[in-house]
């Protein structure tokens, strides 16, 4: 069975201190590592796809990049606009075309003024 | 351009009424769509998915059943509403060749 864990579950961040959140996964065969962003009360808006061990993908103050283990968001320079909660997701090979994903609990982040 | 149509944003029911949610995807056709449930302090559970019209695949045993009775048209049924079905509703569509996800805006069910 696919798994998913994040940390951690919640983050507290001053406006400009940069930090990482983690994405720890088990999958038969990795077909794909997914990045979302939720904000309270509307649906996860997609980040990024990352395919592969070594693999990184940058938007504004984003950072995300892959192990064959885990994957890491890196946030450089926070801006209170950035809190939300971040999902990650993994997508199996084995999941032929179904392409279905499993999530994380997700990463409450706030960041300060 | 594509876009996803979720509604109603907020429903609150009584225990053992029937439930209808509607997602409708524009701007493509034969989507890979999805209904997945978030509840409070749980990650974003699967529940249907479907790959075309009248295909449905459920991932959880459950008071819960979908339907896809149009190309772009999926929906979300129940007979008899249980208060654990309270949640966050979201419907799904699959874009392009990258395997990820756009999502609705999601529907608040709240079963009193």
């Amino acid at each position: 069975e696919d798994q998913v864990t994040q940390s951690p579950e919640a983050l507290r961040l001053q406006e400009g201190e940069s930090s990482s959140l983690n994405c720890s996964y088990t999958v038969s065969g990795l077909r794909g590592l997914f990045w979302y962003r939720q904000d309270p009360g509307k649906g996860p808006e997609f980040l990024f796809t990352l395919y592969s061990a070594g693999e990184e993908k940058e938007k504004e103050r984003l950072k995300a990049t892959l192990t064959k283990k885990e994957s890491f968001l890196h946030i450089t320079a926070p801006k209170p606009e950035d809190s939300a909660t971040y999902l990650c997701a993994v997508q199996a090979n084995s999941g032929g075309s179904n392409y279905k994903l499993t999530f994380g609990k997700g990463t409450l982040l706030t960041v300060n003024p | 351009s594509q876009t996803i149509h979720q509604w109603p944003a907020t429903l609150v029911q009584p225990v053992g009424s029937p439930l209808s949610l509607e997602c409708t995807v524009e701007g493509t056709s034969n989507p890979n769509l999805y209904w997945y449930r978030q509840a409070a302090g749980r990650g974003l559970q699967l529940l249907f998915y479907s790959v075309g019209i009248g295909q449905i695949s459920s991932e959880v045993p459950q008071n819960l059943s979908a339907s896809r009775p149009q190309d772009r048209q999926f929906i979300l049924s129940s007979k008899k509403l249980l208060l654990s079905d309270s949640g966050f509703y979201l419907c799904a569509w699959r874009f392009g060749t990258s395997g990820g996800y756009t999502f609705g805006s999601g529907t608040r069910l709240t079963v009193v």
